[in-house]
């Protein structure tokens, strides 16, 4: 069973402050995916890197997958308190769509 | 367009007590699967099917059945309830592939007295 290790668990920032928070796993992913989890609601997609070393930028979001393929991070810059939620990695491995979910990182943007 | 639906949105049991979770996609996806979402856990893979007939077991399957006999549909059965089992519930469709999009539902919280 791959282990896919998220940190912080929690974070709570104030509105305009920069977070970086991290994926970390020993084992070697073929693609690795972000989701944000609102309350009440299921995780929908932010991202999908497949390649080591990719950098992909959504807004004020940045991801970065490792060159090994085996860790990942997210930075905010500028959070808003629509940031608010929480950050779900996940790994495959496989040819198949299966996927291993880290434990997550809730994260608290106070106005 | 639907996406992925789940129903019953929210459900409470008494041990011993069977039901069954539905869920229903409308993207043609040849790939489902269910999670469960207990504090502090994540989400945990329960079962997953890759088509139509076709079913495997995820990381925690005990207590829980699954078919797929059409591609629209991938019911969650629970025989006898537990109260390990209180957890909210989340389906999944995908195209097959490794890069491909996981559209969940809204999930179904389930409680078992």
């Amino acid at each position: 069973t791959q282990l896919l290790e998220q940190s912080p668990q929690f974070l709570s920032i104030q509105e305009g402050e920069n977070l970086t928070v991290y994926c970390n796993s020993s084992s070697v992913f073929s693609s690795l995916q972000w989701y944000r989890q609102e309350p009440g609601e299921g995780p929908v997609l932010l991202v999908t890197v497949v390649t080591g070393g990719e950098v992909k930028k959504l807004k004020r979001l940045t991801f970065q997958f490792g060159d090994a393929r085996k860790d990942s991070s997210l930075h905010i810059t500028a959070a808003q308190t629509g940031d608010t939620g929480l950050y779900l990695c996940a790994g495959s491995t496989g040819a198949n769509s299966k996927l291993t979910f880290g434990k997550g990182i809730t994260l608290s943007v106070r106005p | 367009n639907a996406g992925v639906t789940q129903t019953p949105k929210f459900q409470v049991l008494k041990t011993g007590q069977s039901m069954t979770l539905q869920c229903a996609q409308d993207m043609n996806h040849e790939y489902m699967s269910w999670y469960r979402q207990d504090p502090g856990m994540g989400l945990r893979l329960i079962h997953y099917s890759v088509g139509a007939g076709i079913t495997d077991q995820g990381e925690v399957p005990n207590g829980y059945n699954v078919s797929r006999s059409t591609t629209e549909d991938f019911p969650l059965r629970l025989l006898s309830a537990a109260p390990s089992q209180t957890s909210v519930y989340f389906c999944a469709s995908s195209r097959t592939g490794t890069k491909n999009i996981q559209y969940f539902g809204a999930g179904t919280r389930l409680s078992v007295l």
